[in-house]
This record gives structure tokens, sequence and C-alpha cells, in this order.
């Protein structure tokens, strides 16, 4: 049984570029869920999808997007990168749209 | 707004040198409290899942327990590699899951 997998592991973008950050979901996952955990803090929730449908987006603003394809893997897509961005980005699986979940290593962002 | 505030921020033990760890939450409806550990630079693990006010669970040393508004993770006689960062969070019952975090307890235990 193959975990939840990020890629890259590391990125370093510069202010106003876009990125594009993947996640392979634990297999038979339905729903996978995006965070973004500054530094010293905890997860901050960003989305979820369902079935290839977004189901829930936290306090984050629109040129934070997503996607999920029909093997369940997902995309998180931010356009026009702030300094702020910058944190480690989670991708997290689960079976379905409660209980626990099963988180990637994720992606450390830089934007300089 | 569901909110999760865990105490201490730091907490160093000594090697077998037992404590706790706490959770206070305040959620619309609890489907379920969780606790995560994490290592630097990587994913949350996940350890358990409580549902209801009561419950108990073990795993090695570690042990979470649940009220109505807390919860509390207890490390019996610590080793080293316990070390990392506890992490609680609740998900509320109905609408989509989004599961709330709290910015964790960081646990060093010394040898």
């Amino acid at each position: 049984e193959t975990g939840v997998t990020q890629s890259p592991t590391h990125l370093i973008k510069t202010r106003g570029q876009q990125v594009t950050l993947r996640c392979s979901s634990q297999s038979g996952h339905n729903t996978v869920s995006w965070y973004q955990q500054a530094l010293g803090q905890g997860p901050q929730f960003i989305f979820q999808y369902y079935r290839e449908e977004e189901n829930g987006r936290g306090n984050f603003p629109p040129r934070f997007s997503g996607l999920q394809f029909p093997n369940y893997s997902s995309e998180l897509n931010v356009n026009a990168l702030e300094l702020d961005d910058s944190a480690l980005y989670l991708c997290a699986s689960s079976l379905n749209v409660a209980g626990g979940y099963t988180f990637g290593s994720g992606t450390r962002l830089t934007v300089v | 707004e569901d909110q999760v505030t865990q105490s201490p921020e730091a907490l160093r033990l000594q090697e077998g040198e037992s404590s706790s760890l706490n959770c206070s939450y305040t959620v619309s409806g609890l489907r379920g409290l969780f606790w995560y550990r994490q290592d630097p630079g990587k994913g949350p693990e996940f350890l358990f899942t409580l549902y209801s006010a009561g419950e108990e669970k073990e795993k090695e040393r570690l042990k979470a327990t649940l009220t109505k508004k807390e919860s509390f993770l207890h490390i019996t006689a610590p080793k080293p590699e316990d070390s990392a960062t506890y992490l609680c969070a609740v998900q509320a019952a109905g609408g989509y899951q989004k599961v709330t975090f709290g910015i964790g307890t960081k646990l060093q235990v010394i040898p």
C-alpha cells in the first residue's frame, strides 16, 4: 500500500510567478485536502476535493486553485505568488470526507 | 468558527518523566478529534481519532483521552525518539469536512 506522495519536495519561485504542486493520493482514497503550514504554525485548510469536485474551501484567495483527477491525484495551483506564500504545502488523502487523513511529506515553497 | 488551543507550546522532559499535553477546542458539533505527530520538515503522522467524550485510545507510550471541551495526550515514560511536535485537530459534523488544527506542542525528551 503506497502512501501519499508529493512533488516537488522543494521549490523556489519569484514573487509574481505561478506554481503547480502535485499529489498522488494513497491507494483507494477518494478525498484529498490541501493545507498550508507556515513555520511554527499548525496546518491551515486551503480546500478539499471529493470525486473530482471541490467540496470545501478555507480562507484563501481565488489565486489558490486546485484539481482532482479521475485517479484521485491532485494539483494545487497558486498564481501571482506573494512572499507570504512561502510555507510547507501539505496534501492529505482519506477514504471519504470524514475521518483521519494520511499526509504526504509536503512541498517546501520559498518565494523570493 | 472552530478553534483549537494547545498547551504548552513547548515541553522539555527528561527520559522517563511522564507528562500530559492539553488540547482545548470549540466546535459546532464534533465529528472527530485527531492527534498527529509531526517531525521537522515532514508531514503529520496520524496517531488517534476520538469521537465522543469519555473515549480513550492507547498506542505504545501514548494515551489520548477526550472530554466535551478538552483532549489530553498522556506520554508515559517518554524516550528521546518521542521528540516531535504533537498536533491536535477537530472536524465538525455536517457540511464539508474541514479539519482545524492547533499550532502544536513541541516536545523534547532529553536522554
